[in-house]
């Protein structure tokens, strides 16, 4: 089966902390990858993606096949980085694509 | 424009009303999305259209009819709604991207409409 988990559904870290959201996924195929954010009243939105591997407001993430991950690292969090953290794995369905998501972890980061 | 927009922001209805939620792109996207997100859970696909065409439906219940009258226009009509319909719907376009060599997709989301059903 094709899925995507998250195993923290809650994750506390202080300001300045190192931060590490899991992700792992079951997937037969080359995977697509994604970490959406949802921050408190705003839109869901791309955070990164496995393919470019860029960092994005000091994030990274790394496609490990061997160990079926795609954890999200930040060295040193921030207040503003609580949110709402979703993984998500693109399908292909019927010439149409897809994104299944994990159950989300929610970071709060203490002063 | 780049931005996926949803309205309306909210909306409560009774169980034999009969409403619409609207969603609109102008980014050129030709793949659009409804999902279904119930509080303090991930978004779950509802329907996806693929060049104004339905191309995936999950198993939705009659009640929730999508319509697509153009490549920048998507709507769900709403009807004999239950309470436990009660969630945020959020709309999102795609577009397919390539980078060193490799196809992927990206989802953009709008802001939903909470919807309310007594």
């Amino acid at each position: 089966a094709q899925r995507v988990t998250q195993p923290e559904k809650l994750l506390s870290v202080f300001k300045g902390a190192p931060v590490e959201l899991k992700c792992n996924y079951s997937y037969s195929g080359s995977p697509e990858l994604f970490w959406y954010v949802q921050y408190s009243r705003q839109r869901l939105q791309l955070l990164l993606r496995h393919i470019s591997r860029e960092s994005i407001k000091g994030f990274t993430a790394d496609l490990n096949k061997g160990e079926t991950s795609f954890h999200l690292k930040k060295p040193f969090a921030q207040e503003e980085d609580s949110a709402m953290y979703y993984c998500a794995l693109n399908l292909r369905k019927g010439g149409s694509e897809k994104l299944v998501f994990g159950k989300g972890t929610k970071l709060t980061v203490n002063p | 424009d780049t931005e996926v927009t949803q309205t309306p922001k909210h909306l409560v209805m009774g169980m034999t009303n009969k409403k619409s939620l609207k969603c609109e792109q102008h980014m050129g996207h030709r793949a659009m999305y409804w999902y279904k997100q119930k509080a303090k859970k991930p978004p779950e696909l509802m329907f996806v259209y693929s060049y104004e065409k339905l191309s995936i439906n999950e198993s939705v219940p009659s009640r929730f009819s999508p319509e697509c009258p153009n490549s920048s226009l998507l709507n769900l009509h709403l009807h004999a709604l239950q309470p436990e319909d009660s969630a945020l719907y959020l709309c999102a376009s795609s577009l397919p991207k390539v980078l060193a060599g490799t196809y992927y997709n990206e989802q953009f989301f709008g802001p939903g409409t909470r919807l309310t059903v007594l």
